[in-house]
């Protein structure tokens, strides 16, 4: 499974965009780069996915480049509720295992 | 009402008690996990079953057990308590969709051995 490496933390003010870099340089052909966020004592949700170039959803967008060993999750106009911890994960194939790093915590001020 | 539930919520037990998280799902998904999060790291895996009769260690599985009673139901338990278990414990649940695989998280068990 490819490891991933993420900033620990990150502050930004409501309004701004706000862009996560993760780094995967041993990602394997056939995986995924998945996101996730968390909410103190809540269980991480989904937020985007994507294999290549860029993605985009109702929640943010998510930026691939082509060598594929690293991406940027972007944020656009954080809002307060947006702090949480963000994870970056790979996940290989058919194996189903998760694997959780520290992930970011952004901190968004008012 | 939620896909993912989780009982109890909070739990304080001693040393050496033996407790059981349940963890009931309506997502109709045949893949189910039990994780744990300990303050300011991430998730790590305890244990993970693909379908009713498939029972798989995780990371850390030492001082637990499992049980995959239906495919709605996997129930971890704790046969003996330690403090270093305290910790917030979470299942979750999938569909066997490869690299593309999305997991949905239940709300949590606080637990606190004491």
């Amino acid at each position: 499974l490819a490891k991933t490496t993420q900033p620990i933390s990150m502050d930004s003010y409501e309004g701004q965009e706000v862009n996560i870099t993760c780094s995967h340089n041993n990602i394997a052909t056939n995986d995924y780069i998945t996101w996730y966020q968390q909410f103190p004592s809540q269980g991480p949700r989904f937020i985007i996915q994507g294999y290549k170039t860029k993605v985009t959803n109702e929640v943010a967008s998510l930026f691939i480049p082509a060598d594929r060993k690293s991406s940027t999750l972007s944020l656009p106009r954080v809002s307060l509720s947006d702090t949480a911890v963000y994870y970056c994960l790979v996940l290989s194939g058919n194996t189903g295992k998760l694997i959780f790093g520290q992930g970011t915590t952004l901190q968004v001020k008012p | 009402d939620a896909d993912v539930t989780q009982t109890p919520r909070n739990r304080i037990t001693k040393t050496g008690k033996r407790i059981m998280l349940e963890c009931s799902q309506t997502k109709g998904h045949d893949r189910m996990y039990w994780y744990r999060q300990d303050p300011g790291l991430g998730l790590r895996l305890i244990y993970y079953s693909f379908d009713v009769k498939d029972i798989n260690k995780g990371e850390i599985s030492d001082g637990y057990s499992v049980s995959r009673q239906a495919q709605a139901k996997f129930s971890l338990s704790l046969e003996s308590a330690i403090p270093n278990q305290t910790a917030l414990y979470f299942c979750a649940t999938s569909v066997d969709e490869g690299a593309q695989e999305t997991q949905y998280f239940g709300p949590g068990t606080r637990l606190l051995v004491l």
